[in-house]
């Protein structure tokens, strides 16, 4: 199986400001990540992803990091936008032939202007 | 445009009721996934299928049923709601990508009195 975990429930920072929002997972086999953006009231958007055979991705003010030695995946937001205001999810796939996600707790990010 | 429809939104049902929460899709996606999350935490994933008549229960122990007559559709059903069912419902479908091209619909919030 696998098992998701959260770092930070709760993260606060000023607009403009660089976030980073971290996850854990726990199988090494663990093929395929994803991180989501949840609106209040909405479902799960997509933001980024990354396999297993790369250690970093870049998006449009979105990096995703993945350390696969300590099993830490992270999501770096620049210049964090009122916007940006959502609860972040990471989750993760075992990859070829699962097509079910395991998701981890959440941080909700509170973006002041 | 969502290409994923939940209804309904919002529902406040009695103690033992039977209730299904229904769930649309109009991109041709053969996998579908019914997830529960409850507030400000992970989705848990509870049934999935994989096309027409497969069911499959997730990770989540789940007193509700699932069914998939029709490749659009993915109905989930309580014989008798209990206060401990009232979560949020969300269900999600991908096509050829599995995991990587998952689409949320906006969630049923089910409170049970």
């Amino acid at each position: 199986g696998e098992s998701v975990g959260l770092h930070l429930p709760t993260l606060s920072v000023q607009e403009g400001d660089n976030s980073i929002i971290n996850c854990a997972y726990s199988n090494s086999a663990s093929d395929y990540f994803i991180w989501y953006k949840q609106e209040s009231g909405k479902g799960p958007q997509f933001i980024i992803d990354i396999r297993s055979n790369m250690d970093k991705r870049q998006g449009q003010r979105v990096t995703v990091l993945l350390n696969k030695t300590v099993k830490h995946l992270s999501l770096q937001i620049a210049a964090t936008q009122p916007g940006d205001s959502a609860v972040y999810f990471c989750a993760v796939n075992l990859g070829s032939g699962y097509s079910t996600l395991t998701f981890g707790k959440g941080t909700m990010l509170l973006v002041s202007p | 445009e969502a290409d994923i429809y939940q209804t309904p939104r919002y529902l406040v049902i009695g103690t033992g009721k039977k209730i299904t929460l229904e769930c649309s899709q109009t991109m041709g996606h053969d996998k579908m996934y019914w997830y529960q999350q409850d507030p400000g935490m992970e989705l848990h994933l509870i049934h999935y299928s994989y096309g027409v008549n497969s069911t499959e229960k997730g990770d989540l122990s789940s007193e509700s049923t699932v069914s998939r007559i029709r490749t659009e559709h993915f109905p989930l059903t309580l014989e008798s709601a209990r206060p401990s069912h009232t979560s949020q419902y969300l269900c999600a479908s991908s096509g050829p990508q599995g995991a990587r091209g998952y689409t949320f619909g906006s969630g049923t919030r089910l409170t049970v009195v």
